[in-house]
């Protein structure tokens, strides 16, 4: 079993609707989370960033982190064309400190059509 | 600022065949790292560094070499290609290597070993 399941998807969506990308894990060291978001032949870029648990606010996304329940999830409100891409959810742990260990999803390819 | 870059942008090699992925950033970042980027699997680390001089192995090493003679460059060996060696390469870098460091990727390299 991977340390990370993610979803690959392909995931369509018209444009204005409300995306939900998620993210399971098992390793409860993990205290860092991370979604990055990669368009198309390019590298990946960070997106949003959470420590532990709760939730973070940025503009039209939303990521959100259940530490009981092992889930993380990221939310695109009002989704544009522009949004299409590859989003990738990314995981540490605080003993992998000076390392940089991340531990990534595979990957959800994300389309919203005009 | 440049940022991360990576040489070259796709590369065809036959199997046995070596070769060196260039990467260069001038961040000033300490730490550097390479990932493979395979269907389905995600971004899997090879090798990172957390400053000049300084090299460890990531989770899938095997049939790759680094050196980290500056903190500006870190190299990717490939010893002997071999068709299971056909992916994209992305090279990172950021601050430290604490968990909470954004990593900077850079626009990867396509290699194909036939």
């Amino acid at each position: 079993q991977k340390e990370v399941e993610q979803d690959p998807g392909p995931l369509s969506v018209p444009e204005g609707a409300i995306v939900s990308l998620n993210c399971t894990y098992s390793n409860s060291a993990f205290q860092y989370f991370m979604w990055y978001r990669q368009y198309s032949r390019k590298g990946p870029e960070l997106l949003m960033y959470t420590y532990s648990s709760g939730n973070k606010e940025d503009g039209r996304f939303t990521a959100q982190v259940d530490k009981s329940s092992k889930y993380i999830s990221l939310f695109i409100r009002d989704s544009q064309p522009s949004d299409s891409a590859t989003y990738l959810c990314a995981m540490s742990a605080l003993r992998a400190s000076n390392t940089g260990k991340l531990i990534f999803g595979q990957g959800t390819t994300l389309q919203v059509k005009p | 600022n440049a940022g991360v870059t990576q040489t070259p942008k796709f590369q065809v090699l036959k199997t046995g065949q070596s070769m060196t992925l260039q990467c260069a950033q001038d961040m000033n970042h300490e730490y550097m790292s390479w990932y493979r980027q395979d269907p389905g699997m995600g971004l899997r680390l090879i090798h990172y560094s957390v400053g000049a001089g300084i090299t460890d192995q990531g989770e899938v090493p095997n049939g790759y070499n680094v050196s980290r003679s500056t903190t500006e460059d870190f190299p990717l060996r490939l010893l002997s290609a071999a068709p299971s060696q056909t992916s994209v390469y992305f090279c990172a870098s950021s601050l430290s290597g604490d968990s909470y460091n954004e990593q900077f990727f850079g626009p990867g390299t396509r290699l194909t070993v036939l």
